[in-house]
């Protein structure tokens, strides 16, 4: 089956410790995004990358960082830089737009819920 | 930047019944997209419909249907004949498209409407 796998579901964090989110998709999609959710802010973009090897920052970039290695693999590390990083993290990858007035539907991974102890 | 609105934090319809969830945003561009999003409890993010901005012309998903007013900047979702199944925090979001047409994807949410459907 084709689709997006996060992992893990839950994590938990000592505060000063980095830690990393697994995001893997099989649909061949060239864009992913990273988006974190947390209660009465929907959802805010943190990193995207359109295709290997090249990604830019979203609205709330400061305390993470990211890779892009591998078209299937966008994992995102959460540094002891980031002031509050408990939230719901989720993961979306798209075909990447290049067509003029085309809409390419981003597909989203479960989440990974990370609680800082 | 563009801003999301959505000023319904919760809603709730009965079973059967029609419901309505308000959207506004806030943009200096004209050509961008729009969509509605459902969170089912399992959290798992559901396109529901989408609306590009140059169509005058409302879209409509079987029992989902949108009301787009862009010199108002407003995009409503109407849910008729509400199930259970449709309990959820739905999220309005908004694409921007580039000077060609194209887009990077980047989404910009609101803060979502949590609705629960009564039986």
């Amino acid at each position: 089956d084709g689709g997006i796998t996060q992992s893990p579901k839950y994590l938990f964090r000592k505060e000063g410790q980095n830690v990393t989110l697994s995001c893997e998709q099989n649909l061949n999609h060239d864009a992913m995004y990273w988006y974190r959710q947390d209660p009465g802010q929907g959802l805010r973009l943190i990193y995207y990358s359109q295709i290997v090897n090249d990604f830019q920052k979203g609205d709330i970039a400061e305390g993470y960082s990211v890779s892009r290695e591998k078209k299937e693999s966008f994992p995102l590390t959460v540094t002891s830089a980031q002031k509050n990083p408990t939230a719901f993290y989720l993961c979306a990858s798209s075909i990447r737009g290049l067509a003029s007035f085309s809409y390419n539907e981003q597909f989203f991974g479960p989440g990974t819920r990370l609680t800082v102890l | 930047a563009q801003t999301v609105t959505q000023s319904q934090p919760e809603m709730s319809v009965q079973e059967a019944e029609t419901v309505t969830l308000s959207c506004t945003y806030d943009t200096s561009e004209n050509n961008y997209y729009l969509f509605w999003y459902k969170q089912p409890p399992s959290r798992q993010m559901i396109l529901v419909i989408r609306q590009e901005a140059y169509k005058q012309q409302n879209a409509t998903e079987n029992r989902f249907s949108v009301n787009f007013q862009k010199a108002a900047k407003s995009f409503s979702l109407k849910i008729s004949d509400s199930q259970l199944g449709d309990t959820a925090m739905y999220f309005c979001a908004f694409m921007k498209l580039n000077a060609g047409g194209t887009s990077y994807g980047k989404l910009t949410f609101g803060q979502g409407t949590i609705l629960t459907v009564h039986p």
